[in-house]
C-alpha cells in the first residue's frame, strides 16, 4: 500500500502563511486530495487532484505537488481554520490516507 | 444538494456481522460516473478506506480487510450498505460513508455525518 505520511501537528498565528506537507512512498502522479476535519465532524474536501479548488473552499486554501511530494497551503491562516488536515491518494489501489496534521492557532 | 446519511446498530458483539445502511440524496447511484465509498475512523485516529461500489455495480475492496466485506446498493432507495462479518473490537469506529464522481482521479466529495459503532462483549 502506498504510505501517506504528514507532520503531526503544527502552530500558527492567525494572519500567517501555513503549509502542510505530504510525502507519498511511491509517486501518485496528481493522484492526492485534501480533506480538513473539525473536532466532532465528518471530512470536508479542499482540494482535489492535487491543485484543484473544491467548490465553496475559500481561495485561502491551495495545493500543489505531483508524484511523491505535495503542500497544503493556507494564506492567510483563520481562527476557524483549527482542524485536523488529511491527505488521501487515490492514484495506486488501494486509496489511502495520511494520518493527519493538526493544525492549531496560537 | 448532495447529503448522506448512515446507520447502524451502535453496538455489537465480537464475532457477530456489522450491518450499515448509507441513505442518500442529491444523486442517483443509476447514474454513469457515481458511486459511494465507506471510510472509517476509530476514535482519535485516521481514516481506513473500506470499499466503493459504482454505478455499474463494480464493487473493490481494501485488501486487508477484503474476505470480511460485502458491499451492496439499493438504487431505487438511494441506499448503499456495507456489512463486516466476525467483527472485532479492532472494528470499533466511527463508520462514513461518502459519493464518489469517476474522473482521472477519484475522491470523496460528499461525506455522511458517520454513525459510531462499538464492538464490545
Amino acid at each position: 500500500d502506498t504510505v501517506l505520511t504528514q507532520s503531526p501537528a503544527l502552530a500558527v498565528s492567525p494572519g500567517e502563511r501555513v503549509t502542510i506537507s505530504c510525502r507519498a512512498s511511491e509517486s501518485v502522479s496528481t493522484g492526492m486530495h485534501w480533506y480538513q476535519q473539525k473536532p466532532g465532524q465528518q471530512p470536508k474536501l479542499l482540494i482535489y487532484g492535487a491543485s484543484n479548488l473544491e467548490s465553496g473552499v475559500p481561495a485561502r486554501f491551495s495545493g500543489s505537488g505531483s508524484g511523491t511530494d505535495f503542500t497544503l497551503t493556507i494564506d492567510p491562516v483563520e481562527a476557524d481554520d483549527t482542524a485536523t488536515y488529511f491527505c488521501q491518494q487515490s492514484w495506486n489501489d488501494p486509496p489511502t490516507f495520511g494520518a493527519g496534521t493538526k493544525l492549531e492557532l496560537k | 444538494q448532495v447529503t448522506l446519511k448512515e446507520s447502524g446498530p451502535g453496538i455489537l458483539q465480537p464475532s457477530q456481522t456489522l450491518s450499515l445502511t448509507c441513505t442518500f440524496s442529491g444523486f442517483s447511484l443509476s447514474t454513469y460516473g457515481m458511486g459511494v465509498g465507506w471510510i472509517r475512523q476509530p476514535s482519535g485516529k485516521g481514516l481506513e478506506w473500506l470499499a466503493n461500489i459504482w454505478w455499474d455495480d463494480d464493487k473493490y475492496y481494501n485488501p486487508s480487510l477484503k474476505n470480511r466485506l460485502t458491499i451492496s446498493k439499493d438504487t431505487s432507495n438511494n441506499q448503499a450498505f456495507l456489512k463486516i462479518t466476525n467483527v472485532d473490537t479492532a472494528d470499533t469506529a466511527t463508520y462514513y460513508c461518502a459519493r464518489i464522481t469517476m474522473g482521472i482521479t477519484t475522491y470523496f466529495d460528499y461525506w455522511g455525518q458517520g454513525v459510531m459503532v462499538t464492538v464490545s462483549s
